[in-house]
């Protein structure tokens, strides 16, 4: 079965850091791109970011709204896709999600980001 | 900065037919943009629905389609069941990124 896990999620104080990780099983990992998502409470879906799979260059995009803030790798040994959160801010707040590849599909459970004082 | 327009809500009857659309900011949506859409029911993670304008999922019902229409992206349900009431995401890509539509909360009534 094709699965998804996201975990590292909690409570964290604006301008501090946080490591999410999202562990792959079912599939050849190394293979696909991973994406990351969030939905903040009660609001729609915002793509994050992605990072390409090796054979095109491991390479990453952002969204502008984390764009130098957020940072995604990936360790293709462990089949998982790390998402670095620093100085986040309390807009950060929400449930982030990992997808596979440009089809988005599957999806993880999600893992709940609360950024508070 | 991109935005991407989904109507905010429908109303349809069951066994009737919807179309949501998907608009960009930046012009007319074609194939390019590889089309998502995105079926989410409150407290569940987004399952997706369609991929790459029109291409179904294994487990997507043959009621749902997708296409391009008017310059938008559509996704039309037809023999609209009671379980199909959700919130529904399109998703376009551009030149390496992707944003979301605001989603269209779809009620069967």
């Amino acid at each position: 079965e094709v699965q998804l896990v996201e975990s590292g999620g909690g409570v964290v104080q604006p301008g501090r850091s946080l490591r999410l990780s999202c562990t792959a099983s079912g599939f050849t990992y190394g293979d696909y791109a991973m994406n990351w998502v969030r939905q903040a409470p009660g609001k729609g879906l915002e793509w994050v970011g992605v990072i390409r799979s090796k054979a095109y260059g491991g390479t990453t995009e952002y969204a502008a709204s984390v764009k130098g803030r957020f940072t995604i790798s990936r360790d293709d040994s462990k089949s998982i896709a790390y998402l670095q959160m620093n100085s986040l801010k309390t807009e950060d707040t929400g449930v982030y999600y990992c997808s596979r590849d440009l089809w988005f599909d599957p999806w993880g459970q999600g893992t709940l980001v609360t950024v508070s004082s | 900065q991109t935005v991407v327009t989904q109507e905010p809500s429908l109303t349809v009857s069951p066994g009737g037919t919807v179309t949501l659309t998907c608009a960009s900011s930046t012009g007319a949506v074609t194939s390019g943009s590889y089309p998502n859409w995105f079926q989410q029911k409150p407290g569940q993670a987004p399952r997706a629905l369609i991929y790459n304008t029109s291409n179904k999922h294994s487990w997507t019902p043959a009621r749902f389609s997708g296409s391009l229409l008017g310059g938008k992206a559509a996704l039309t349900l037809s023999a609209v069941q009671p379980e199909d009431e959700a919130e529904y995401y399109c998703l376009l890509y551009f030149a390496g990124a992707q944003v979301f539509g605001g989603g269209t909360k779809l009620t069967v009534l």
